[in-house]
Parts: C-alpha cells; structure tokens; sequence
C-alpha cells in the first residue's frame, strides 16, 4: 500500500461542474501540499495544508489530520483546469524535507 | 522574481556522454530540490539542499549522478555517463523555510539515445 493514495486516478468531467480529488495518506504528516501540472508543462504549488482549508479563486483545498485525508475541490470547472493533480505530503518521520508524492489525478474537463 | 529557472528546457543526447542540468532557485529561498519525473515512477526527489548543504541524497540513483551548490544562487545535477535509462524530466524547486511553499522551475526534459 502506498503511503499516499489518490482517487479517482482519472476524471472526466463537463464545463460548469463541481470536481473533488481525494488524497489519503497513511503515515503523520507535518504539511500536505497539492500540485498542479499541465500537460508537458512545469509544476505549480496550489497549496500547502497543515490543518483547517485554504480557497483561491475556483479551488478550495481541504484537510483532516485526524481522518489523515484532504480533498481538492474545484467549483465551475473549465476546460483550462484539464491538468494533473498530485497530492505530495511531507511525513513527520521522514528525512527533513522529503515528500512523499500520490499518483497523481489526471482530470479532463470538456467544453 | 522571475522563478526558479532551469537550463537547458530539452537536452538530446547519446549514451555515455555527460550532462548537465542548471538550475537557479528564487532569491531568498534556503532549501533546493531536485526531482526526476517518469511515466513509471512518477515524480522522485534525488536531493536536496539546505543553505547550499546537501541534507538527503538517498533518492540519486547511483555514482553516474551527483549534485553541487557552490552558492545560493546556482545548482548543478550532472550524470556522468548518462544511459538511456536516465531519460525523464528533471525539476528544480526551492523553498523558503518560512512558509513552506514550494515552487518549481519548468522542468528539463533529457532524451539519453
């Protein structure tokens, strides 16, 4: 069992509609990151979670240390938020600053 | 700021000859990763640095790989001799102790033939 798992691998969803991405982790974590990346393009930080849930714009990110799960939520989704989405934690018992990356969700929003 | 910057963006190369990756973290931050990114593995860290330190290089594949910071401002991944193996996009990313963010350059994607 990985010690990050995302859910749904892929999702395909219509112009408008409300997205969620899970994350589950399975070790104690000191933050949660997610993480954006377009197709052959570079990687954005979206947020950086350690308890509670932080908005920008159309994204919300959300976390429960206690159930050791977040969830990434997009409201109104547009054909441009068609990207991979990877969940990445950094482990209280691991090395420093290492992360421990998910799988990664591959999400096609369609016009 | 302009970003952390990564040079070159493709490298084409053929087996047995070294390559070189730069990369240039944001002004400021104190701690610098590298990452190799494949279809198979997904994203990996080989290293990284902490005030120009190397902290954990458990994740660099073998002696072929080896990683400097001789300042604040520049990084190098090289391999020496690259194999076709070593293919996949690399990625530099810095990290301000202070708020956690990381931020990551656009990646150099290398082609070992």
């Amino acid at each position: 069992k990985n010690e990050v798992e995302q859910s749904p691998q892929n999702l395909t969803a219509q112009e408008g509609e409300f997205i969620t991405i899970n994350c589950s982790y399975s070790v104690g974590i000191s933050a949660l990151h997610w993480l954006q990346q377009h197709p052959g393009g570079g990687i954005v930080s979206l947020f950086m979670l350690s308890s509670g849930k932080k908005k920008h714009g159309r994204l919300i990110a959300t976390i429960n240390i206690q159930e050791k799960h977040s969830s990434l939520h997009i409201t109104a989704s547009h054909p441009r938020d068609s990207a991979v989405y990877i969940c990445a934690v950094r482990g209280v018992q691991t090395s420093g600053s290492r992360l421990t990356f998910g799988e990664g969700t591959q999400l096609t929003v369609n016009p | 700021d302009a970003g952390v910057i990564q040079s070159p963006r493709h490298e084409v190369t053929e087996m047995g000859q070294e390559v070189t990756l730069r990369c240039k973290p944001i002004s400021g931050h104190d701690y610098l990763f590298w990452y190799r990114q494949t279809m198979m593995r997904g994203l990996e860290l080989l290293i990284y640095f902490n005030n120009n330190v190397p902290i954990d290089d458990s994740g660099m594949p073998e002696d072929r790989f080896s990683a400097k910071m001789p300042n604040a401002s520049f990084s190098t991944l090289k391999i020496q001799p690259s194999e076709p193996r070593d293919s996949a996009v690399y990625f530099c990313a810095s990290r301000y102790r202070g708020t956690g963010e990381l931020f990551f350059g656009e990646g150099s994607r290398l082609t070992v033939l």
